[in-house]
């Protein structure tokens, strides 16, 4: 089985610094996917960054970078240059690697609050 | 660039009540899913099809029916509707096989009294 969680219920950053939403995940594949999904007060869930378990190099993505550790089973969420649009809740996701891969496992997300 | 389509986006039912909620995908994706979302946790899969024709069970299919008779549609039946149905319903689809990266729905608040 797999688990992610997310331990930050709650965070604020000053509009342009930076922020790092934490991720840990437990699983016994060893192949698998990591994911962060940005949901705003809108309801709609949109799609950030992947990283791969095999991936050597963190994942980037403009202004969001996963942050990969994989002896600690960490996948933080940087958010370079805060905007007030980034003012949203974050989820972690996981998933089995492989073709045959389909459930992704979410953790309970982070709301994330931008202050200008 | 409809992308994934959920309608409607609210409903109130009455205990009892059955309903479709609908879901259509525009891109020739194969995989399809439906999760729904309770305050204060994460998505949870509710069921999901890797064709036309194909379903399976995901964590939480109790209550919940579905069938795949084309690509595009994937639509999610209540059939007797409960209280502890009450949530937002996302309905998702894949397009990269080997990454697993879903795209969503605008999502469905469905409330049951």
């Amino acid at each position: 089985a797999q688990k992610i969680t997310q331990t930050q219920p709650g965070m604020f950053v000053q509009e342009k610094e930076a922020v790092t939403l934490d991720c840990t995940y437990d699983t016994s594949d060893q192949s698998y996917g990591l994911f962060w999904y940005k949901q705003p007060s809108s309801g709609e869930m949109i799609f950030l960054i992947y990283q791969g378990s095999y991936d050597e190099q963190n994942a980037t993505e403009g202004r969001y970078s996963l942050n990969f550790q994989k002896a600690r089973k960490s996948a933080n969420l940087v958010i370079s240059a805060s905007q007030l649009g980034d003012s949203a809740m974050y989820f972690c996701a996981m998933s089995p690697g492989g073709a045959g891969s389909y459930q992704l496992t979410f953790g309970k997300g982070t709301k994330l609050s931008v202050i200008p | 660039n409809a992308g994934v389509t959920q309608t409607p986006k609210f409903q109130v039912l009455k205990t009892g009540q059955s309903m479709t909620l609908q879901c259509a995908q525009d891109m020739n994706h194969e995989y399809m899913s439906w999760y729904r979302q309770d305050p204060g946790m994460g998505l949870r899969l509710i069921h999901y099809s890797v064709g036309a024709g194909i379903t399976d069970q995901g964590e939480v299919p109790n209550g919940y029916n579905v069938s795949r008779s084309t690509t595009e549609d994937f639509p999610l039946r209540l059939l007797s509707a409960a209280p502890s149905q009450t949530s937002v319903y996302f309905c998702a689809s894949r397009l990269t096989l080997a990454k697993n990266i879903q795209y969503f729905g605008a999502g469905t608040r469905l409330s049951v009294l």
